[in-house]
């Protein structure tokens, strides 16, 4: 089955810092991933969807300056939370989908992201 | 109205119980319907896939798919204390390739 690996799981930083967050499609090709952000007890909530070779699009309200999202081949996006605060301490999830639009989302397994 | 709602819960069944979760969507032209599980502190894991009316089984897990009534459900047979976790409804847009997520019900199943 689609295999979707999400790098690294885990990230503590201090304020002012900026954190990358990789996602890669291991056994399958994705032109579209998806970047998800998840605070405690709350629901999935989608940022923006990542386009292989153009510009991602953002969810209202999410800063495109500040989550920087680059797809840059088939099977590789990244997010980058640039000069973090704690307010952007959270559950950051990729995903992406093998095959057409109606298939299902795979996820990756998430990073838990703590801004000192 | 939410595109795509779930009652919150918990919904709480015991061990060897029939779990019945729903969920309902507003875009009558949808075309795919996804469960998903997630442990706390976990991503979401796909249980079922379901395109076309009546039910699906895949093992202790019936997903059922209404279009005329909006209506899709999960049914999991012989609930176990394991079973205990956020099932998530996720309805594909008609206009865009995103999945829309219900806020998910919280099953507690009590040993």
């Amino acid at each position: 089955g689609a295999v979707v690996s999400q790098h690294p799981s885990r990230v503590i930083c201090k304020s002012g810092t900026s954190v990358k967050i990789e996602c890669r499609s291991l056994d399958f090709q994705a032109t579209t991933m998806f970047w998800y952000r998840q605070f405690p007890k709350k629901s999935l909530m989608l940022m923006a969807t990542s386009n292989e070779g153009s510009k991602a699009t953002y969810e209202q309200g999410v800063e495109k300056d500040k989550f920087l999202i680059n797809h840059a081949s088939l099977t590789l996006s990244t997010l980058t939370v640039t000069s973090a605060h704690p307010e952007d301490s959270s559950f950051y999830i990729c995903s992406a989908r093998e095959g057409t639009v109606n298939s299902p989302l795979h996820f990756g397994n998430g990073t838990r992201l703590t801004v000192t | 109205q939410k595109e795509v709602e779930q009652n919150s819960g918990p919904l709480s069944v015991p061990e060897g119980a029939i779990a019945s979760l729903n969920c309902t969507y507003s875009d009558r032209g949808s075309q795919s319907f996804f469960w998903y599980r997630q442990y706390s502190g976990k991503s979401p894991e796909l249980i079922m896939s379901i395109y076309s009316n009546g039910d699906k089984e895949d093992g202790r897990f019936t997903a059922q798919l209404n279009k005329a009534s909006q209506y899709v459900s999960l049914l999991i047979r012989d609930s176990q204390p394991s079973d205990s976790a956020t099932y998530l409804c996720a309805v594909n847009g008609r206009a865009t390739n995103k999945l829309i997520f219900g806020t998910g019900t919280l099953l507690a199943v009590q040993p």
